[in-house]
């Protein structure tokens, strides 16, 4: 059980596009998903907070416009990354957590963004 | 100061050993506990939750909470090979479901 998937497992894409990873909780319904960044060497770092049918929640300094958090259903997110530069190149990871599961937190598979 | 603090390692074990790994946090009314294994190029993993003081096994792994000092310890016992990993613990500090992350410690489990 807890399992949730992400789709592209990795994407490479030119500067000034936009890219959509999608994550799906695949046997629960997500109350609560998460979308993290995590540069090479480094620990993870949240970005927003998204719940069912409401706006995300953006954590400081994460720019909500440029990353446009979709949670449209209990078991999808979406990240988009918009106008993509190659500082954005990074690990985005997602996780998700039920109703069942009190507070922990399982993560997908992650998605490894190269803006070239 | 750091939310959650931890030892960046890396620790070398001989195969067979004990893996010991420390994490401290600063706030003092943080409920919910959490050890993530993360392997090179891959997603967290997670592999204890600890809610109470006190210890809580699950196979070969043992979390050990003490909320008094603040500190959350992770042992792993009869390290193998397949145990070379970044732990990285968790926290949940506030009122929300969001969780706080140490920096890792890596493992390295040599035969």
């Amino acid at each position: 059980g807890a399992v949730v998937s992400q789709h592209p497992s990795r994407v490479i894409c030119k500067s000034g596009t936009s890219v959509k990873i999608e994550c799906r909780s695949l046997d629960f319904q997500a109350t609560t998903m998460f979308w993290y960044r995590q540069f090479p060497k480094q620990s993870l770092m949240l970005m927003a907070t998204s719940n069912e049918g409401s706006k995300a929640t953006y954590e400081q300094g994460v720019e909500k416009d440029k990353f446009l958090i979709n949670h449209a259903s209990l078991t999808l997110s979406t990240l988009t990354v918009t106008s993509a530069h190659p500082e954005d190149s990074s690990f985005y990871i997602c996780s998700a957590r039920g109703q069942a599961h009190s507070y922990e937190q399982y993560f997908g598979p992650g998605t490894r963004l190269t803006v070239t | 100061q750091k939310e959650v603090e931890q030892n960046s390692g890396p620790l070398s074990v001989p195969e067979g050993a004990i893996a010991s790994l420390n994490c401290t946090y600063s706030d003092r009314g943080s409920q919910s506990f959490f050890w993530y294994r993360q392997y090179s190029g891959k997603s967290p993993e997670l592999i204890m939750s600890i809610y109470s003081n006190g210890d809580k096994e699950d196979g070969r792994f043992t979390a050990q909470l003490n909320k008094a000092s603040q500190y959350v310890s992770l042992l792993i016992r009869d390290s193998q090979p397949s145990d070379s990993a970044t732990y990285l613990c968790a926290v949940r500090a506030g009122y929300d479901y969001k969780l706080s992350f140490g920096a890792g410690t890596t493992v390295t489990v040599r035969a």
